[in-house]
C-alpha cells in the first residue's frame, strides 16, 4: 500500500524552538506539499515542491521554511515556533496532474 | 481564497439515507477531486473526475460534474455510521501554471446517525 508517512502524530514544543516536521513518501511522486488545517479556515498551503531542491511558497509561508534534498522526503521547518503556529499539519504528495493527492495522517503540533 | 466551495457546511442524516454534497468553483478546470477526512486524520482521496466526464461511480459513491454550471456533487448512497467524516472537493485549474497544485474547498461535515 502506498504511503505518506509523517514522523509524529502529536508534538508539543516551546515558543522559540526550532521545529522540524518530516514527511516521507514511497510512491516516487514529483510533487510534495505541506498544509496546515485550522477550524473554520480549511486547508491552507504553506509550501510545495515539484522536484528535488525546488520549492515554491504557498498561501501562508511566513514563519516556515522547507527542505527537499531527496525526492522522497519533504521537511517543514518552523524557524522559531510561536503559539499561533499551533495547528494540524498535513503532508501530501501526488504525481503530475491527473491523479489525486495522497495525504499523511497529520501532525498535531501544540506550541506552548 | 479557496476556489471550491462545498454546500452544505454540515449535514446530518440517518443511517441508510442518501447524502448529497455539492461543490462550486469559479474558473475552468482540468479535473475535480473529492476527499474524505475522518476526525483528526489526514484526507483520503475518493474519486477524481476529469473535465470531459459527466459522471463517475465508485462503490456507493456517485460524482457528477457540470462544467457549464461550474459545480459538482458527491452522492453517498445507503449511508453508514462509518461515513461520518468531513468531505472536501479540490480542483486543478486549467490556467494553473503550478502543475500539481490543487485548490481545496472548506469541506462539508457529514454526520450519519445509527
Amino acid at each position: 500500500d502506498v504511503k505518506v508517512t509523517q514522523s509524529s502524530r502529536y508534538l508539543v514544543k516551546r515558543t522559540g524552538e526550532k521545529v522540524f516536521l518530516e514527511c516521507v513518501q514511497d510512491m516516487d511522486h514529483e510533487n510534495m506539499f505541506w498544509y496546515r488545517q485550522d477550524p473554520g479556515l480549511g486547508l491552507r498551503l504553506i509550501y510545495f515542491s515539484y522536484d528535488v531542491k525546488m520549492k515554491e511558497k504557498g498561501d501562508i509561508p511566513e514563519g516556515y521554511s522547507v527542505s527537499r534534498e531527496k525526492k522522497e522526503r519533504f521537511s517543514l521547518i518552523l524557524e522559531s515556533a510561536s503559539t499561533n503556529q499551533t495547528s494540524m499539519y498535513l503532508c501530501a504528495s501526488r504525481p503530475w496532474t491527473g491523479r489525486g493527492y495522497t495525504f499523511g495522517s497529520g501532525t498535531r503540533l501544540t506550541v506552548v | 481564497s479557496q476556489q471550491g466551495e462545498e454546500d452544505p457546511q454540515a449535514l446530518s442524516i440517518q443511517e441508510g439515507e442518501n447524502a448529497t454534497m455539492n461543490c462550486s468553483y469559479k474558473t475552468s478546470i482540468n479535473n475535480l477531486q473529492w476527499y474524505r477526512q475522518n476526525s483528526g486524520r489526514g484526507l483520503v482521496h475518493l474519486i477524481l473526475i476529469r473535465s470531459n466526464e459527466r459522471e463517475k461511480h465508485s462503490g456507493r459513491l456517485r460524482v457528477t460534474l457540470d462544467t457549464s454550471k461550474k459545480s459538482s456533487s458527491l452522492l453517498i448512497t445507503a449511508s453508514r455510521a462509518a461515513d461520518t467524516a468531513s468531505y472536501f472537493c479540490a480542483t486543478d485549474a486549467t490556467q494553473n501554471t503550478n502543475a500539481g497544485k490543487s485548490t481545496f474547498g472548506d469541506g462539508t461535515t457529514l454526520t450519519v446517525k445509527p
